[in-house]
């Protein structure tokens, strides 16, 4: 079954700066999509970027990137200028590519990112 | 308007008591999902369901059960809630190829 470790519960960054939050998982495919999700106070899950595994370019969207080492099976995400605004919670998730799986999900347990002004 | 919506989005009940949670969508979409969210532990999958007459368990489906409607309803029962259902659940949908995944707003459950 695949698993996906965010193994930082907390993490805080001035505003302006940049945070990195790390994510690992473990699965046997070889092709799969990797997702970062925020959730404000507002609960709302919003989805910041998404990584196809076959795709050796790491995703960008705005100030948000991720860091993809499919070996080492590690999906970490940059906040760059970090704003107010990027205060939530962010959920690493994974799903299988295609077979009878390919539907569900599989979350880590948050990261709560604090923004310092 | 929001493309899916649940109701309500916030209810406080008792131990004991049957409550339903409702989904709606107008994405379109054939496929719906139920999860619930603990604080520490992230979304697990209650429930899903590809079509009106395909609904499947998911990793903790003990103690809920679900109605799929039609294509745009889907919802959730406690048939006799517990305190430790006491979480928020969310409603999703997705459609096939890309299977990306719409979240509704939430619903904010405490069962005393």
């Amino acid at each position: 079954a695949q698993t996906v470790t965010q193994s930082q519960p907390e993490m805080s960054v001035q505003e302006a700066e940049t945070v990195t939050l790390s994510c690992t998982y473990d699965t046997s495919e070889s092709d799969y999509y990797l997702f970062w999700y925020k959730q404000p106070p507002s609960r709302q899950m919003i989805l910041v970027i998404r990584q196809e595994a076959y795709k050796q370019q790491n995703a960008t969207e705005n100030r948000f990137s991720v860091n993809f080492q499919k070996a080492a099976k590690s999906f970490s995400l940059k906040i760059s200028d970090s704003q107010l605004g990027d205060a939530a919670m962010y959920f690493c998730a994974y799903r299988a590519y295609s077979g009878g799986s390919n539907y569900k999900l599989t979350f880590g347990k948050g990261t709560l990112l604090t923004v310092n002004p | 308007d929001a493309d899916v919506t649940q109701t309500p989005r916030n209810r406080i009940t008792k131990t004991g008591k049957r409550i339903m949670l409702e989904c709606s969508q107008t994405k379109g979409h054939d496929r719906m999902y139920w999860y619930r969210q603990d604080p520490g532990l992230g979304l697990r999958l209650i429930y899903y369901s590809f079509d009106v007459k395909d609904i499947n368990k998911g990793e903790i489906s003990d103690g809920y059960s679900v109605s799929r409607q039609a294509q745009a309803k889907f919802s959730l029962s406690l048939e006799s809630a517990i305190p430790n259902q006491t979480a928020l659940y969310f409603c999703a949908t997705s459609d096939p190829p890309l299977n990306e995944q719409f979240f509704g707003p939430g619903t904010r459950l405490t069962v005393l």
